[in-house]
């Protein structure tokens, strides 16, 4: 079983909707937990972080559910410029290294 | 700042021979990895370094070397290209592992070993 597995897609939406993406994670010693962004033939840049009580940043929301271990990010209002990949980052604790999911590739057409 | 910069951006080898990836960084940050990213496959650690003059192995380190002799460098070493080693390399850097420490990516080198 992967370390953080993820759902591949690619999700297809409309300009305008809202989207969600999950992401689990198998070790309950994860410490930290981010949502990486990547477009086409570039270097992953962070999106944000996920933080216990959850977190928001315009249209984008981080859920992080322990219990269950996974997280979730949520788009709102999608816009063209949202098409990208999406990875999910979890560190361990006291580790040096992060571990990035195989991405979520997200397409909004117009 | 520039950040994080890997050269060269693309480069062609064939079998059996070697080369060398440079990474710099300018944000003195402790922390340097290299990745590399193939389709399906997601970023995969081949070797990571916590500091000048330290090196340890990532997930996948069979047939790379590494170095870092200063702190703003990390350099990849491949010393026999095989058709396998065709993939995306990804430097990357972080001030410290606090969590929530954000990781900068380098733009990446683009290697394809005939």
């Amino acid at each position: 079983r992967k370390e953080v597995e993820q759902d591949p897609g690619p999700f297809n939406v409309p300009e305008g909707a809202t989207v969600a993406f999950n992401c689990t994670y198998s070790n309950s010693a994860s410490q930290s937990f981010f949502w990486y962004r990547q477009d086409c033939r570039k270097e992953p840049k962070l999106l944000m972080s996920v933080y216990s009580s959850g977190n928001e940043d315009g249209r984008f929301t981080a859920q992080l559910n322990r219990a269950s271990q996974y997280i979730s990010l949520l788009i709102r209002d999608s816009k063209l410029s949202d098409s990208a990949t999406y990875l999910c980052v979890v560190t361990m604790d006291s580790s040096y290294k992060l571990i990035f999911g195989s991405g979520t590739r997200l397409l909004v057409r117009p | 700042n520039a950040g994080v910069t890997q050269t060269p951006k693309f480069r062609v080898l064939k079998t059996g021979q070697s080369m060398t990836l440079l990474c710099a960084q300018d944000m003195n940050h402790e922390y340097m990895y290299w990745y590399r990213q193939d389709p399906g496959m997601g970023l995969r650690l081949i070797h990571y370094s916590v500091g000048e003059g330290t090196t340890a192995k990532g997930e996948v380190p069979d047939g790379y070397n590494v170095s870092r002799l200063k702190k703003q460098n990390f350099l990849l070493g491949l010393e026999s290209a095989a058709p396998s080693q065709t993939s995306v390399y990804f430097c990357a850097s972080r001030a410290d592992p606090i969590p929530y420490n954000e990781q900068f990516f380098g733009p990446g080198t683009r290697l394809t070993v005939l």
